[in-house]
């Protein structure tokens, strides 16, 4: 069975400092990659996409990037973390386009200080 | 472009009650439908799904949703409410392409 691992669950970082988020997905391949930002009150906004490795879509323009290295693995960073990165980022995957239901990780709380 | 209108930040009904969480969508071609539900600080579950065949979904937990193009509604119920039904339930479009847009959620309290 597909199941998607994201880490990690909670993350207290300094404004300024660097930041990576994994996410790794197992039991299938080429899957649709997504990054989300939860933000209370204001749902989910999706940040990033991938369709394969090395392609990636953003959506909007932030202080954030995402890559896609291998496969089954995405990655979310920054190279300085401002304060209004705090939030919940949930990775999720899809095994074709829209139509398909969206399997998410357990997400990671960021908390930039 | 899509969008998903959820009507209600916060819905609190009592155990045994009926739950109902609406959604009114926008969609320049048929939309593929989604309702999910969020458990605290865990990712989306997917409830269920609208993809043009029973107008009319069933889902896990009891709920079930109905597709109303007329009134471009979605809208999410449940019989009777259990406690375990508290959480933070998405409506979600999407035309089919790689983007599913998200409602800004429903957050429900279910009362002893």
């Amino acid at each position: 069975s597909q199941t998607i691992h994201q880490w990690p669950a909670t993350l207290v970082q300094p404004v300024g400092s660097p930041l990576s988020l994994e996410c790794t997905v197992e039991g299938t391949s080429n899957p649709n990659l997504y990054w989300y930002r939860q933000a209370a009150g204001r749902g989910l906004q999706l940040l990033f996409y991938s369709v394969g490795i090395g392609q990636i879509s953003s959506e909007v323009p932030q202080n954030l990037s995402a890559s896609r290295p291998q496969d089954r693995q995405f990655i979310l960073s920054s190279k300085k973390l401002l304060l209004s990165d705090s939030g919940f980022y949930l990775c999720a995957w899809t095994l074709a386009a829209g139509n398909t239901e969206a399997f998410f990780g357990q997400g990671t709380r960021l908390t930039v200080v | 472009a899509q969008s998903v209108t959820q009507l209600g930040s916060h819905v609190s009904v009592s155990e045994g009650a009926l739950v109902l969480l609406r959604c009114n969508y926008s969609s320049s071609v048929p939309p593929y439908l989604f309702w999910y539900v969020q458990y605290p600080n865990q990712g989306l579950q997917l409830l269920l799904k609208y993809t043009s065949a029973a107008t009319l979904v069933k889902g896990i937990n009891g709920f079930e949703a109905e597709f109303k193009k007329s009134e471009t509604s979605f809208h999410l119920t449940k019989p009777s409410a259990h406690m375990s039904d508290a959480a933070e339930y998405f409506c979600a479009v999407s035309d089919g392409g790689f983007k599913t847009i998200f409602g800004a959620g429903t957050r429900l309290f279910v009362k002893a």
